[in-house]
């Protein structure tokens, strides 16, 4: 069946700096992946999406591009503020394999910026 | 437009109880999952369904159940609480298309004491 590999946290940056959170997945055939954010307290909000090999999905200086040949989904930003701050939960649906329609979520990494 | 809402917010229950918690979906979505977010188990897939029928369940046992009523709107009851089933529960909804986003809820706390 399908599933999500990320990065556990936590992870401290201060503000300013470079952000990498990796992701990977298995799945069969082509899926749809996605970031989703969680800020303190407050359910999820999807951040960016990419639904074929090679698309980039951006929001809000956040980028990551799908990667067929190696799985992967990485999530970037090039300078995290302290609003930042939150827990991130990559996740896929889709794909040949099981129910296609419903989320596969990575456990999701926490990430405290500091000013 | 509205978003996915749910109701209650927060919910206190003592252990053996019921709970029904409700979720409305982005209108015109005919699709809604219910997810678990428990303390450091991250979000566990609980139940989808779609145009009234459950298409799909997660691993866990069947005194959690629900529905979905004719105008998609959904509920899920848990029965027979048990300390551990104190958790965020998150409802979502989409359009039925393979890949489409699903968009979430804030959730409801249930809080089993």
């Amino acid at each position: 069946g399908n599933s999500v590999t990320q990065m556990e946290g936590p992870v401290t940056l201060s503000e300013e700096a470079f952000l990498t959170i990796n992701c990977t997945y298995t799945a069969t055939g082509y899926p749809s992946l996605f970031w989703y954010v969680q800020y303190p307290g407050e359910g999820l909000q999807l951040l960016l999406k990419a639904t074929k090999a090679d698309d980039k999905g951006s929001n809000k200086g956040f980028e990551a591009t799908y990667r067929k040949e190696t799985t992967s989904f990485h999530l970037e930003k090039g300078s995290v503020q302290v609003s930042d701050s939150a827990v991130y939960f990559c996740a896929l649906s889709g794909g040949s394999g099981g129910s296609n329609y419903k989320l596969t979520f990575g456990k999701g990494t926490l990430l405290t910026v500091n000013p | 437009e509205a978003g996915v809402t749910q109701s209650p917010t927060h919910l206190i229950k003592t252990r053996g109880q019921q709970a029904t918690l409700r979720c409305s979906p982005i209108s015109g979505h005919t699709s809604v999952y219910w997810y678990q977010q428990a303390l450091g188990l991250g979000l566990q897939f609980l139940l989808w369904y779609d145009e009234g029928e459950e298409r799909n369940r997660g691993n866990f046992p069947p005194r959690f159940s629900g529905r979905q009523f004719p105008n998609y709107s959904s509920e899920l009851n848990v029965n027979a609480l048990e300390l551990e089933d104190s958790a965020l529960y998150l409802c979502a909804s989409s359009l039925l298309s393979v890949g489409n986003t699903i968009y979430f809820g804030e959730g409801s706390w249930l809080t089993v004491v």
